[in-house]
C-alpha cells in the first residue's frame, strides 16, 4: 500500500541557511500535518492543511512557512535556520473521515 | 486543555515478560479518539491503534492489547510475551474530534520500552 512520502530523508544544512522539506501524501488523503521532533522528545504539530487550505497553527516559528499544492503535496519552508531546528521533521496524511494519521518516514534535518 | 501524560520515562523487561505502558489523558471534549504509535530506532512512527471515546471496548491484536477506561481517563497498552523486536519508544496521542476533518494529535513524552534477550 501507498505510504506517506518525505524527502529528503536526511539533509544537513549551515546556520542561516535555508531548507525545503516535502512531503506526497497517501493518494486521496485531503489533510497533511507537519510534526517537528526534537532529540528525545514526542513530536509537536507545526502546521495542517486540509484541501490546499491552512487548517491549524502550532508552535511554527515565523521563519518557517508551508503550503499544499493544487497535487496535495505539501512544503515545509524553513530559512534563517538556527541550531534548535536541529530534528527530525514528520508529515503526516489523513482524510476527511477522521481516519488515523499515517506518518512518512521523516526527514532528519541537522543544523552546524 | 487537552494533555496526555505517559508517566513510565522508560521500562526494561526480558523477552517473553508482559509489559504495560500506561497512558493517561485529559481533555473536556466529549468526542475525542486516542492512538498509539510505536517509534522504533529506526525513527518512523508506526501507527498502532485508534480508539473513539465512544467505544471502551478492550481490544486485542496479536500479542498486544488496549485497555480503554473512561472512568479513570486511561487508555492502556499491553504487549504480552515481549520480543526483542518490540524495543522502541511508543508515544500515547489525543485527537478531538471536530465534527469531520481529522485534528491534530497531541503526544504524550513517550515510554522507551527495552526488551532484553
Amino acid at each position: 500500500a501507498a505510504g506517506v512520502i518525505q524527502s529528503p530523508r536526511h539533509l544537513i544544512k549551515e546556520k542561516r541557511e535555508t531548507a525545503t522539506l516535502k512531503c506526497y501524501p497517501i493518494p486521496r488523503h485531503d489533510t497533511v500535518y507537519w510534526y517537528q521532533q526534537g532529540p528525545g522528545q514526542d513530536p509537536q504539530f507545526l502546521i495542517s492543511f486540509y484541501e490546499k487550505m491552512q487548517s491549524d497553527k502550532g508552535s511554527i516559528p515565523d521563519r518557517f512557512s508551508a503550503q499544499q499544492f493544487s497535487d496535495y503535496h505539501s512544503e515545509l519552508n524553513m530559512s534563517s535556520l538556527e541550531l534548535g531546528d536541529s530534528a527530525l521533521y514528520f508529515c503526516a496524511s489523513g482524510s476527511s473521515y477522521n481516519s488515523p494519521l499515517h506518518f512518512g518516514n521523516g526527514t532528519r534535518l541537522t543544523v552546524t | 486543555a487537552q494533555k496526555v501524560t505517559q508517566a513510565q520515562t522508560e521500562i526494561s523487561v526480558v523477552e517473553k515478560e508482559d509489559v504495560t505502558l500506561d497512558c493517561v489523558y485529559e481533555t473536556r471534549d466529549t468526542t475525542y479518539y486516542l492512538f498509539w504509535y510505536k517509534q522504533p530506532p529506526s525513527g518512523e512512527l508506526v501507527f498502532l491503534i485508534r480508539r473513539n471515546s465512544f467505544d471502551e471496548q478492550n481490544e486485542i491484536s496479536g500479542r498486544y492489547s488496549w485497555n480503554f477506561q473512561k472512568s479513570t481517563s486511561s487508555f492502556n497498552f499491553t504487549i504480552t510475551a515481549s520480543q526483542v523486536v518490540d524495543s522502541a519508544v511508543y508515544f500515547c496521542a489525543l485527537s478531538e474530534a471536530d465534527g469531520g476533518a481529522t485534528n491534530k494529535l497531541i503526544f504524550g513524552t513517550g515510554t522507551l520500552l527495552a526488551v532484553q534477550p
